[in-house]
């Protein structure tokens, strides 16, 4: 099954500079979606990106998809103490798996340094 | 407006013994996942429900698990007998609509089996 694999598995910045993370699929999709997840709390929506878009901006984030890559990546801007999660990727199952299933990486986990 | 709820936050048993967890989704949602986290393996889909029906449980792993949803604001996932492989922290979560949508993740029971 296509999985997504975030790349680092983990980084550690200063507040105020910029966190990149990248993440790798395997198969097509129709939709990728990133999630933060704080220590001992559940995973939360950040952005989906579908297919037929390259980037996609909400506040701070900024994510980009190159599908002939299989890739996406997810830009923090002028981090803060509070970004300090692991975020992951999740892809659908493009035109093979079920409609419903998402497909979760093993994340990347950013510390922000005060 | 009230996220998705899950109980116990915490569970902590002795092998053999059976072990149920709750979980309250967001009203008006009509689909459920069950998923598994577990640092050598990540986030697992064990089992998905739509307007309350198991569509697919080809993640649980073994007959010792099984899933109920008897109505749209309530879900179990009950682990019997329970072995300390079983050991994890155990997510619910909600969405709404057809496809892949942004799913909504309660804060997990972190389940431990001596």
């Amino acid at each position: 099954s296509q999985q997504g694999e975030e790349d680092p598995q983990a980084l550690s910045i200063q507040e105020g500079e910029n966190a990149t993370m990248n993440c790798s699929y395997k198969t097509s999709i129709n939709n990728l979606q990133w999630y933060r997840q704080n220590s001992g709390r559940g995973l939360v929506h950040l952005i989906l990106i579908r297919s037929n878009e390259r980037e996609k901006h909400s506040g701070r984030l900024r994510v980009t998809l190159d599908t002939s890559k299989k890739s996406s990546s997810l830009l923090i801007t002028a981090s803060r103490a509070a970004d300090t999660a692991s975020y992951f990727c999740a892809t659908d199952g493009g035109s093979g798996a079920g409609s419903y299933q998402l497909t979760f990486g093993k994340g990347t986990k950013l510390s922000v340094i005060p | 407006d009230a996220g998705v709820i899950q109980s116990p936050r915490h569970e902590v048993t002795e092998m053999g013994q059976e072990v149920t967890l709750r979980c309250k989704p967001i009203s008006g949602h009509n689909s459920l996942f069950w998923y598994r986290q577990t640092m050598m393996r990540g986030l697992e889909l064990l089992i998905y429900f739509n307007n309350n029906v198991p569509i697919d449980d080809s993640g649980m792993p073994e007959d010792r698990f099984s899933a109920k949803m008897p109505n749209a604001a309530f879900s179990t996932l009950k682990i019997q007998p329970s072995e300390p492989r079983d050991s994890a922290v155990y997510f619910c979560a909600s969405s709404l609509g057809e496809g892949v949508q942004p799913q909504h993740f309660g804060d997990g029971t972190r389940l431990s089996i001596l």
